[in-house]
């Protein structure tokens, strides 16, 4: 059973400056996702990753995927207040043995809020 | 761009009545999802279909049922609503691996369960 963990689950930072939010998961997977969701909305799609090494910017946001650690973490850089949400990660894994329904097993979440 | 819509963003429900949560998907996905979001939880599969009428248990089936007579719309039956079953029900629909990348997520219903 692939398990997930997300840390910090909630992270209180300052403008301006720089975090990491890692992501353990425990059995193999060969794609990770990251999402962001605001409050009340549903899940907005950050980052695929697919191979070791994968590293995905977007603006202050960078993803990396390390298979071998089985870990992928996100870095915010300079952070704003517009980044304040939770933030998910989610491996995927093969549910059905019979071949191609692959289901997402999520972190708890990491609540970020960015003060001024 | 509608890609996965939830039929209802708000719920109330009281106990023992039995509650129909609709999903539908305009993107022939042949694979669809229902999890239940709780705070400090995260995201947690109930069930799964990778085809109509086919249908699998997730990691927290208890309490509910699925449908998918149509390949575009996947519904979740709770057959007698509790009051732990008061959460937010996100649906999200994906193609095969091979396929694509992208997994789509509906809105959300948020459900309360008087």
């Amino acid at each position: 059973e692939l398990k997930v963990e997300q840390n910090p689950l909630f992270l209180s930072m300052q403008e301006g400056k720089n975090y990491t939010i890692y992501c353990n998961y425990s059995t193999t997977s060969d794609r990770l996702y990251w999402y962001r969701q605001d409050p009340g909305k549903s899940l907005e799609s950050l980052f695929v990753l697919l191979s070791n090494g994968a590293v995905k910017q977007e603006g202050r946001l960078m993803a990396s995927l390390d298979t071998k650690a089985r870990l992928s973490t996100l870095h915010i850089t300079a952070a704003v207040h517009d980044l304040s949400a939770t933030y998910f990660c989610a491996a995927l894994f093969v549910m059905y043995s019979g071949g191609g329904a692959d289901g997402l097993t999520f972190g708890k979440g990491t609540h970020l809020i960015i003060q001024p | 761009d509608v890609k996965v819509t939830q039929s209802s963003r708000y719920l109330v429900k009281r106990t023992g009545e039995k509650v129909f949560l609709e999903c539908v998907q305009d993107m022939d996905h042949e694979n669809m999802f229902w999890y239940r979001q709780d705070p400090g939880l995260g995201l947690r599969l109930i069930y799964f279909s990778y085809d109509v009428k086919m249908k699998e248990k997730g990691d927290i089936p208890e309490g509910y049922s699925v449908s998918r007579e149509k390949k575009e719309r996947f519904s979740l039956i709770l057959e007698s609503a509790s009051t732990n079953q008061t959460s937010m029900y996100l649906c999200a629909s994906s193609f095969p691996r091979e396929t694509d990348l992208s997994w789509y997520f509906g809105p959300g219903t948020r459900l309360t369960v008087l």
